[in-house]
């Protein structure tokens, strides 16, 4: 989920097993959600995007759920792998008159154990 | 592949300098943005830009200034540099609309 204070929270998954990383967004118009990862020393990169007439959308082993009522945003990844490790973004946008701007989440660190 | 191009990958400047961070996109991209990345506080908004010549401050824009003369081309200048703006600067790009594309970052350390 989203972090409080300056540690990252942390989620520790066994390689194999299935993840879920969770997001509080903050604008109950915002209409537009990505999820980015981030591993150690690059930058983000696009993981799946959900409009806000989409409840849910599937990727590759990923699959975004979205809760408009409670403002809630989650993403699983279907067996997890040592690759997966990285920390985890939510990112929401107000797609009109924003200039496309977003806003981001603190992050989920994911570490995956063997 | 697009691409956006962080021309520094690690930069150490002395306080007090005037410090110069370029991002390059190949994309055509419309709008082009500057973040900075601090453990625990995530990214937060420099500066972004909508077209060229154009410039919005963001969430954070004291001691920063942004140029953007071309449309690939978005700059980051720390007009004289600080302990406290060591960090990951993160420049990204994007077409209305559409998420961002992320360059690798530049860790800047001022001493």
């Amino acid at each position: 989920g989203e972090s409080v204070g300056l540690h990252l929270p942390t989620l520790s998954v066994q390689e194999g097993d299935n993840s879920i990383i969770n997001c509080a967004y903050s604008n109950s118009a915002s209409d537009y959600f990505i999820w980015y990862k981030q591993e150690s020393g690059k930058g983000p990169q696009f993981i799946i995007d959900i409009r806000s007439n989409m409840d849910k959308r599937q990727g590759q082993r990923v699959t975004v759920l979205l809760n408009k009522t409670v403002k809630h945003l989650s993403l699983q990844i279907a067996a997890t792998q040592p690759g997966d490790s990285a920390v985890y973004f939510c990112a929401e946008n107000l797609l009109t008159g924003s200039w496309g701007k977003f806003q981001f989440g603190a992050g989920t660190q994911v570490v995956v154990t063997p | 592949d697009v691409k956006v191009t962080q021309s520094s990958r690690y930069l150490v400047k002395r306080t007090g300098e005037k410090v110069f961070l370029e991002c390059v996109q190949d994309m055509d991209h419309e709008n082009m943005f500057w973040y900075r990345q601090d453990p625990g506080l995530g990214l937060r908004l420099i500066y972004f830009s909508y077209d060229v010549k154009m410039k919005e401050k963001g969430d954070i824009p004291e001691g920063y200034s942004v140029s953007r003369e071309k449309k690939e081309r978005f700059s980051l200048i720390l007009e004289s540099a600080s302990t406290n703006q060591t960090s990951m600067y993160l420049c990204a790009s994007s077409l209305a609309d559409y998420g961002y594309t992320f360059g690798s970052g530049t860790r800047l350390t001022v001493v």
